[in-house]
């Protein structure tokens, strides 16, 4: 298994609070990716880092922010929760290479509720 | 834009049934095609893969061949477990553009 952590992996908070969730890997890969995943949606791109200070913007990017300063770790904020923000966020990540790029590999999950 | 269609479930079959789960996708170019499985409380994990016209990805029983003409990549088993209980998502990638998922499709095998 790929070595991928996220943390917290439950939370619960309030409206209007800021959030911050953390994606660790070991695997030393370039690409990570934070998705959110809704019932009746799939899955969704909210932001992805091609390289140390290097993101861009998803599908749903509207409320959140990313931040990337090692290669190991991707965190993904919500500066003013909403309980639109209720899910079930994944991180993910790829190797970098052509064809090794579009193969991810997904974190545990952390389940968010927000009050 | 890159899309993917796959068809909406819940699926529910009894052990040792034939899958069959519909997908159809619309990309410019040449893209990848991708099937995930994601268990109970579990990440998504890779189930097969294609990167070609043609190509059939397999593993663990479970099949799809990279057809072009008809813009599809259908899974199939030809003997489902009640262990493969799970969302199953149909994905593709344009080669620089990150991937575009289905909606996923809920599998129940009951024994």
């Amino acid at each position: 298994d790929a070595g991928i952590t996220q943390s917290p992996r439950h939370k619960v908070t309030e409206t209007g609070t800021p959030v911050t969730l953390r994606c660790h890997q070991t695997e030393n890969h370039r690409y990570m990716y934070w998705y959110r995943q809704d019932p009746g949606h799939g899955l969704r791109l909210i932001h992805y880092s091609y390289g140390v200070k290097d993101t861009d913007k998803g599908e749903v990017s509207d409320g959140y922010s990313v931040s990337r300063s090692k290669t190991e770790d991707f965190l993904l904020t919500l500066e003013s929760a909403t309980s639109s923000q209720t899910s079930v966020y994944f991180c993910a990540i790829s190797k970098g290479d052509r064809q090794d790029r579009e193969t991810q590999y997904f974190g545990p999950g952390t389940r968010l509720l927000v009050l | 834009g890159n899309s993917v269609t796959q068809m909406e479930g819940p699926v529910t079959l009894s052990e040792e049934a034939f899958l069959t789960i519909n997908c159809t996708y619309t990309a410019t170019g040449y893209p990848s095609l991708f099937w995930y499985v994601q268990y109970p409380g579990e990440g998504l994990q890779l189930l097969l893969k294609a990167t070609k016209a043609d190509d059939k990805g397999s593993n663990k029983g479970f099949e799809a061949t990279y057809r072009k003409e008809t813009t599809s990549f259908h899974l199939e088993k030809g003997s489902v477990q009640v262990s493969d209980s799970a969302v199953y998502f149909c994905a593709l990638s344009g080669g620089n553009t990150p991937l575009v998922f289905g909606k996923g499709t809920r599998l129940s095998v009951i024994a």
